[in-house]
């Protein structure tokens, strides 16, 4: 059984450069979360979506965007890169309508911005 | 509206056996428990729902206190593998199906031999 997988495991950008992370649900799981962690924080809820929608949205800026596909898989957008933006970004799958909204997390993408 | 950890950092002996803590400002619907090992995935522990309902690994134990919006992780007779920094994660009000998790800092476990 596949878990969530996210490519690429590493990224170096510079300022002002766009980046996209790219991340496959867990089988069977239908929703998918995006968190930002920085060094030694906890993760940070960017966004989530739900059959190819945006459903909910942390307190990021619209720099950061996102998509998702028919068969579940989603895409993490960057625009304009800052400094500020290097983190760990993780990608969480859920089943929706399962009481339980358990979450699983891949092992996330480095990025960093030079 | 970040969840407070407590403590920030623990080190105990194999065996030995630790209380973390979680405590929110706000009414919670649901607290998550995951542990993190450097440079892996989040893994999932526990989930507490309002109203009682838990699920979670076996061997992993937890409360939820609705009143006092906390909830508190259990970790009995500790292995070397349970090192890592735990997080807990709330959810305040559900719409329904999954919600976006607010993490804590994270409490630092180091086990010794």
């Amino acid at each position: 059984d596949a878990g969530v997988t996210q490519s690429p495991t590493h990224l170096i950008k510079t300022r002002g450069q766009q980046v996209t992370l790219r991340c496959s649900p867990k089988s069977g799981h239908d929703t998918v979360s995006w968190y930002q962690q920085a060094l030694g924080q906890g993760p940070q809820f960017i966004f989530q979506y739900y059959e190819e929608e945006e459903r909910q949205r942390g307190n990021f800026p619209d720099r950061f965007s996102g998509h998702q596909f028919p068969n579940y898989s989603s895409e993490l957008n960057v625009n304009a890169l800052l400094l500020g933006d290097s983190a760990l970004y993780l990608c969480a799958s859920s089943l929706e309508g399962l009481g339980f909204d358990i979450q699983y997390f891949g092992a996330g993408t480095r990025l960093s911005v030079l | 509206q970040q969840p407070v950890q407590s403590p920030q950092a623990v080190i105990l002996r194999e065996g030995e056996d630790a209380v973390i803590n979680c405590s929110s400002s706000k009414a919670l619907y649901s607290v998550h428990w995951y542990r993190q090992k450097h440079g892996e995935a989040p893994v999932f522990l526990m989930i507490l729902l309002k109203g009682g309902e838990q699920k979670g690994h076996e061997k992993i134990s937890a409360s939820f206190n609705e009143k006092k919006q906390q909830s508190s992780l259990y970790l009995t007779a500790s292995q070397l593998s349970y090192s890592g920094t735990y997080f807990c994660g709330t959810v305040f009000n559900s719409g329904g199906g999954a919600d976006g998790l607010t993490f804590g800092k994270g409490t630092h476990l180091i086990i010794q031999p």
